[in-house]
């Protein structure tokens, strides 16, 4: 099955510098790779995916990039803010015509951004 | 428009009791999931559901059994409670009008004792 390793635990960074998270996964088959935000208490919720027909994809503040050749992935804050602390989650499956299959989540990576 | 919505939101049982945690969806969403997370641990997903009548085992099934005889409903059923069990448990669906991303429910924060 799939394997998705997930760096940095913990990420401490001051406000208004950037942050960068990074993943690997080990089945080549994986083509939809969502991040998700979880706040403390809080559910996941989903802040921005690829799929492995494009190798970035950037939505405001935040971009992910996909090296498939590698198998990983990482997501970039830039500017960040003091709401961009949270547990970060990478993930990986397959995605099909109905939705995504079972994703395998990484470990997470709690964001500190200091004042 | 609810999304995904989870009952109960806590819940402690004593070991060998038996329980089923709720979920149902309203976005006619095909494909349902339960995971689990644990400390330091992410999400390990349970059992998933691709569309009624479906359903499939994930990384730790064991000790779970699950349902899907509506489109909306999924239900977690826990036969023999165990302290191994102890954890929040996190239902999503995800389908095509939502860029096949997950929607998350509120979470059930279970304890065993």
């Amino acid at each position: 099955g799939e394997n998705v390793e997930q760096h940095p635990s913990t990420l401490s960074v001051q406000e208004g510098d950037s942050a960068v998270i990074k993943c690997t996964y080990s089945d080549s088959a994986s083509n939809y790779f969502p991040w998700y935000k979880q706040e403390l208490g809080k559910r996941p919720q989903l802040i921005i995916d690829i799929r492995s027909n494009v190798g970035e994809k950037k939505d405001q503040r935040i971009a992910v990039t996909l090296n498939k050749t590698a198998k990983h992935f990482s997501l970039h804050i830039t500017e960040t803010q003091p709401e961009d602390s949270a547990v970060y989650f990478c993930a990986a499956g397959l995605h099909s015509g109905g939705g995504a299959d079972g994703l395998t989540f990484g470990k997470g990576t709690h964001l500190i951004i200091q004042p | 428009n609810a999304g995904v919505t989870q009952t109960p939101k806590f819940r402690i049982l004593k070991i060998g009791q038996s329980m089923t945690l709720q979920c149902a969806q309203d976005m006619n969403h095909n494909y349902m999931y339960w995971y689990r997370q644990d400390p330091g641990m992410g999400l390990k997903l349970i059992y998933y559901s691709v569309g009624a009548g479906i359903t499939d085992k994930g990384e730790v099934p064991n000790g779970y059994n699950v349902s899907r005889s509506t489109t909306e409903d999924f239900p977690l059923r826990l036969e023999l409670a165990a302290p191994s069990q102890t954890s929040v448990y996190f239902c999503a669906s995800s389908g095509m009008g939502q860029g096949y991303g997950y929607t998350f429910g509120s979470g059930t924060r279970l304890t065993v004792v």
